[in-house]
């Protein structure tokens, strides 16, 4: 069966501090990922979404940028951190009927 | 105007009692739809897809109006498990797989 799993699971960055959080999907093949960030009390706001290693498509700009080095390997990073960047990120993978199945997510507070 | 939007709440009902959220799409290439439910601080896990016809799950009913570009979820018999954020996903096939979500609706039974 197909797990994702996405870490770490909490962190507490300073600003100007680099991110890199990184998410895994076992069990599938050429899944399409996506990253996902929910600010307290709010819903989810597509960042990035891939259908291939390589393939990046971006959906807010930002300080934020996103690669896939393998098929089941989606990494969130950024260069500099800002106050902004808080929040909680969740990583996904889509079956092929649209359902998207997420991990456990990664709590930030930028200080 | 956003691409996905719900009536935030929060509905406060009481045990037993039956309630609908409504959620709005903004482009009519949409192909799928989605209801999730969200615990709080937890990731979304996937409560019902949406289907043309309308399909039904126990307690829980879902419809779709393409032609006015709404969803809905109607929930009868609440029970006080039912507490949660409850999010409409839709995916845009068109647009190579981006699903987006709306920024959900906040339900609380109360006894």
């Amino acid at each position: 069966s197909q797990t994702i799993h996405q870490w770490p699971a909490t962190l507490v960055q300073p600003v100007g501090s680099p991110l890199s959080l990184e998410c895994t999907v076992e069990g599938t093949s050429n899944p399409n990922l996506y990253w996902y960030r929910q600010a307290a009390g709010r819903g989810l706001q597509l960042l990035f979404y891939s259908v291939g290693i390589g393939q990046i498509s971006s959906e807010v700009p930002q300080n934020l940028s996103a690669s896939r080095p393998q098929d089941r390997q989606f990494i969130l990073s950024s260069k500099k951190l800002l106050l902004s960047d808080s929040g909680f990120y969740l990583c996904a993978w889509g079956s092929n009927t649209g359902e998207l199945f997420f991990g456990e997510g990664s709590r930030l507070t930028v200080l | 105007r956003k691409e996905v939007e719900q009536d935030p709440g929060p509905f406060n009902v009481p045990e037993g009692a039956t309630v609908a959220f409504n959620c709005t799409y903004s482009n009519s290439a949409s192909q799928s739809f989605f209801w999730y439910r969200q615990d709080c601080r937890k990731e979304p896990k996937l409560l019902m897809s949406v289907y043309s016809s309308g399909n039904e799950d126990g307690r829980f009913t879902a419809q779709l109006n393409r032609a006015s570009q709404y969803i809905s979820l109607l929930i009868r018999d609440s029970k006080l498990s039912d507490s949660a954020t409850y999010l409409c996903v839709v995916n845009q096939y068109s647009s190579a797989s981006k699903i987006i979500f709306g920024s959900g609706t906040r339900l609380s039974i109360r006894p």
